[in-house]
């Protein structure tokens, strides 16, 4: 299997434009995580989808912050407008059940500048 | 507040030098413990599960232990290959998120 696949690996834009990140998660699995990862806070978790439902979108910092999943094989997390605080390497997770063992993708590196 | 604590942030050894990285976690009812490993410029990639006091895992040079209130990850002779962020991260019972802690960054010298 493939893995999880983000895209872009690297985005580097100016403040005030719309980002677009983007996921395959593994095929099967159900359930689909986006995090952000900052050295002051560690991972945290921003949004989860079940069976392409949003479960839980407490972690979304503010309103700027989307994210969808119009089919089991493809999410998209958008910020707009993007802001230099938005600053930060951005992870996309799948897992068979919304419980099960998590598996990452190797991230989307952005930069506001 | 579930919380995760992992110490040292920082551990650097000698090549086949053991030692164990500490987490320490507080949880409303564990659903499960999981160690990741995340190279630079990469996403956490997983390692173990565990799901009970007393259960204990092992891959090669790494084995993960749980107690009732921390899980310790037991470096056995380490290689410089095994230079990496280690990453604890728990599921409560409700299971609402997965709570990671800041990891241990380790440096295997030769």
């Amino acid at each position: 299997d493939a893995g999880v696949i983000q895209s872009p690996r690297h985005e580097v834009t100016e403040m005030g434009q719309e980002v677009t990140l983007r996921c395959k998660p593994i095929s099967g699995h159900n359930s689909l995580f986006w995090y952000r990862q900052t050295m002051m806070r560690g991972l945290e978790l921003l949004i989860y989808f079940n069976n392409n439902v949003p479960i839980d979108d407490s972690g979304m910092p503010e309103d700027r912050f989307s994210a969808k999943m119009p089919n089991a094989s493809f999410s998209t997390l958008k910020i707009q407008p993007s802001e230099p605080r938005d600053s930060a390497v951005y992870f996309c997770a799948s897992s068979l059940g919304y419980q099960e063992t998590q598996y990452f993708g190797p991230g989307t590196r952005l930069l506001v500048l | 507040e579930d919380q995760v604590t992992q110490s040292p942030e920082a551990l650097r050894l000698q090549e086949g030098e053991s030692s164990s990285l500490n987490c320490s976690y507080t949880v409303s009812g564990l659903r499960g413990l999981f160690w990741y490993r995340q190279d630079p410029g990469k996403g956490p990639e997983f390692l173990f599960t565990l799901y009970s006091a007393g259960e204990e895992k092992e891959k090669e040079r790494l084995k993960a232990t749980l107690t009732k209130k921390e899980s310790f990850l037991h470096i056995t002779a380490p290689k410089p290959e095994d230079s990496a962020t280690y990453l604890c991260a728990v599921h409560n019972q409700a299971g609402t998120a997965l709570i990671f802690g800041k990891g241990t960054t380790l440096s295997v010298s030769s």
